[in-house]
């Protein structure tokens, strides 16, 4: 158990709809990193948080946004899904420290089925 | 732009051999990272690999880097079926502006049969 808690751990919806997924990262833990995961992109880093705002961005899709909330725990939202939106997303944090990223602990998944 | 090659990205190897799974990256970087993933299960953390020459073992794994040839090995040694499972290697990347994420290879899938 890393100590990132995600949920929910998996969910189905249909195209055109909008969800949330949410991450509470480790205790003392001030990044949260968001990544997507599917068989033909491999792991795909999303975008990150750093106590509150936000730090670094990757592939993330005009559709996706997230956020950080003062209490440190994070939501990816995704909205006008599309079948290709169908991923296994992970939640990671790190400590955050300047210099480096330093381990990141990835937690459990939330797995998304767009029909 | 930090880019991440591993090798092979399939690997099917017999119990009891040996074998070593690469990770090449593209420009300078102290530290990489090494992460195991199960089948749909989260990612692991193996290694922190943080200078030159650093060399990390627990159990059949052992992790190496070295900088100056931007290369990290991870060798598998007297492979067991538990082993079965996909191997990533990351590396930190400074972004424009000074962030930081990591950049991750596309993983080595390794299959260990009886």
């Amino acid at each position: 158990d890393s100590g990132v808690t995600q949920t929910p751990k998996h969910l189905i919806t249909a195209t055109g709809q909008r969800v949330t997924l949410r991450c509470s990262p480790r205790s003392g833990d001030l990044s949260v990193y968001w990544y997507q995961q599917s068989l033909d992109q491999g792991l795909q880093f999303l975008i990150q948080y750093y106590n509150g705002e936000e730090r670094a961005k990757g592939n993330i899709l005009e559709r996706f946004s997230a956020q950080q909330f003062p209490d440190l725990h994070s939501e990816l939202n995704l909205s006008s899904l599309e079948l290709g939106d169908s991923a296994l997303y992970f939640c990671a944090s790190s400590v955050g420290t300047s210099g480096s990223v330093g381990t990141q602990y990835f937690g459990p998944g939330t797995r998304l089925l767009v029909l | 732009e930090l880019k991440v090659e591993q090798n092979p990205l399939f690997l099917s190897m017999q119990e009891g051999k040996n074998y070593t799974i690469y990770c090449n990256y593209s420009t300078t970087s102290d530290r990489l990272y090494w992460y195991r993933q199960d089948p749909g299960k989260s990612l692991e953390s193996l290694f922190v690999l943080l200078s030159n020459g650093a060399v990390k073992q627990e159990g059949r794994l052992m992790a190496s880097l070295d900088t100056k040839a931007r290369l990290s090995t991870l060798h598998i040694t007297a492979a067991v079926h538990d082993l079965s499972a996909t191997y990533f290697c990351a590396v930190d990347s400074i972004t424009q502006g000074g962030s930081e994420k990591l950049v991750f290879g596309k993983g080595t899938k390794l299959t260990v049969n009886p």
